[in-house]
This record gives C-alpha cells, sequence and structure tokens, in this order.
C-alpha cells in the first residue's frame, strides 16, 4: 500500500467548476505539501501545512491531522488550472531528505 | 534570483555512457536533493543533501553518484547509463531542513533523460 494515496488519478471539469482533490497518508507528518506540475513539466510549491487551512487566491489547503487527510480546493477553476497536483508528506521523525509522494492528480478544466 | 537551475535540459545516452547532470541554486539553501519522476509513480528521491560536504542515499540511490564540494551545487553522476535510469530527473532546494521545519522546496525544470 502506498504511504500516500491520491483521488482521484484523473478529473475533468468544466470551467467555474468548484474541484476538490484529496490526499490520504498513513504516516506520521511533520508537513504536507501540495505541488502543481505545470503540462510543461515545471513543478511549483503551492502550500505547505501541518494544521488547520491555508488559502492562496482560488486555491484553498485543508489538513486534517487525526484523519490524516488532505484536500485542495479550486475555486471558480479556469483552463489555466489544468496540470498535475501531487501531495507530498514529510515523515515525522523520518531522515531528513524522507520527503513521500503521491502519484498525483491529472486536472483538466475545459472552457 | 534565478532559483534553481538544471542543465541539460533534455540528453540522450547509449547504455554505459556516463554523465553528470548539473543543479545549482542561488538561494544560499542548506538542503537539496534529487529525484526522478517515472510514469505511473510518484517522484522517488535519489540523493539529498543537507550542506556542503554531507550527502547521503535516497529511495533509489543506485547506479548514482553526487557531491557537495559547494552550497550552491549540487552534481548527479551517471557513471555507466542504463535504460532503467531512462526519467525525468529534478533537482529541488530549500532552507535548512532541521527534523519538523516546514520550508517549501524550490524545484528546478528539470531534465529529461533517454538511455538507449
Amino acid at each position: 500500500k502506498n504511504e500516500v494515496e491520491q483521488s482521484p488519478q484523473n478529473l475533468t471539469a468544466q470551467e467555474g467548476e468548484f474541484i476538490t482533490i484529496n490526499c490520504s497518508y498513513s504516516v506520521g507528518i511533520s508537513a504536507l505539501h501540495w505541488l502543481q506540475q505545470h503540462p510543461g513539466g515545471g513543478i511549483v510549491s503551492l502550500f505547505m501545512l501541518s494544521s488547520g487551512k491555508k488559502k492562496h487566491g482560488r486555491l484553498i489547503a485543508t489538513i486534517n491531522i487525526q484523519e490524516k487527510h488532505s484536500s485542495l480546493h479550486i475555486t471558480a477553476s479556469h483552463p489555466r488550472d489544468s496540470a498535475v497536483y501531487i501531495c507530498a508528506v514529510r515523515n515525522y521523525g523520518g531522515s531528513q531528505g524522507n520527503l513521500i509522494f503521491g502519484k498525483g492528480t491529472k486536472l483538466s478544466v475545459k472552457p | 534570483n534565478a532559483g534553481v537551475t538544471q542543465t541539460p535540459k533534455f540528453q540522450v545516452l547509449k547504455t554505459g555512457q556516463s554523465m553528470t547532470l548539473q543543479c545549482a541554486q542561488d538561494m544560499n539553501h542548506e538542503y537539496m536533493s534529487w529525484y526522478r519522476q517515472d510514469p505511473g509513480m510518484g517522484l522517488r528521491l535519489i540523493h539529498y543533501s543537507v550542506g556542503a560536504g554531507i550527502t547521503d542515499q535516497g529511495e533509489v540511490p543506485n547506479g548514482y553518484n553526487v557531491s557537495r564540494s559547494t552550497t550552491e551545487d549540487f552534481p548527479l553522476r551517471l557513471l555507466s547509463a542504463a535504460p532503467s535510469q531512462t526519467s525525468v530527473y529534478f533537482c529541488a532546494s530549500s532552507r535548512s531542513d532541521v527534523l519538523g521545519s516546514r520550508d517549501t522546496q524550490y524545484f528546478g525544470p528539470g531534465t529529461r533523460l533517454t538511455v538507449l
């Protein structure tokens, strides 16, 4: 079983829809990251959180430590949001190099 | 700041050839790492460094060597390339990563490597 599971694997939405991507993990963590990988391949960090909720523009990330679950929400989705969204966790107590990645959710937003 | 830079962007090798993937950052980050990304799999850590002169193995280190002689540079060496090393390679950096710290990771643009 993967230590970080994302759902759905693929998601197609119409422009303007509210989107939710889920991430569940099975290890104790010190932080969780949401990353965005553009169609061209570049990876950017969207959020890093260890509790509660963070918001940046139309993006909202939440985490529930007790349930070992995080969600990434996109409000008023736009075709430019089309990308692969990756969840990664930093294993609490693990080596400093230990980021564990999910396989990603591929989002396609149609105009 | 240029951020994290990687060269080359694309490379084709023959089995058995050697090469070095370059990675540099200008943010004075202590922590640097190399990942590979393969279809249907998440990013996997190859090697990482917590500072100049200090490196350690990640999840998939076999076939790769690294060194960290300066804070800025963290090259990844393939000594004898194999088709299984065909992948996209990403370098990343962040500030000093004390246990439990929560620093943002900055990624380079990636190197697409094909080994024939």
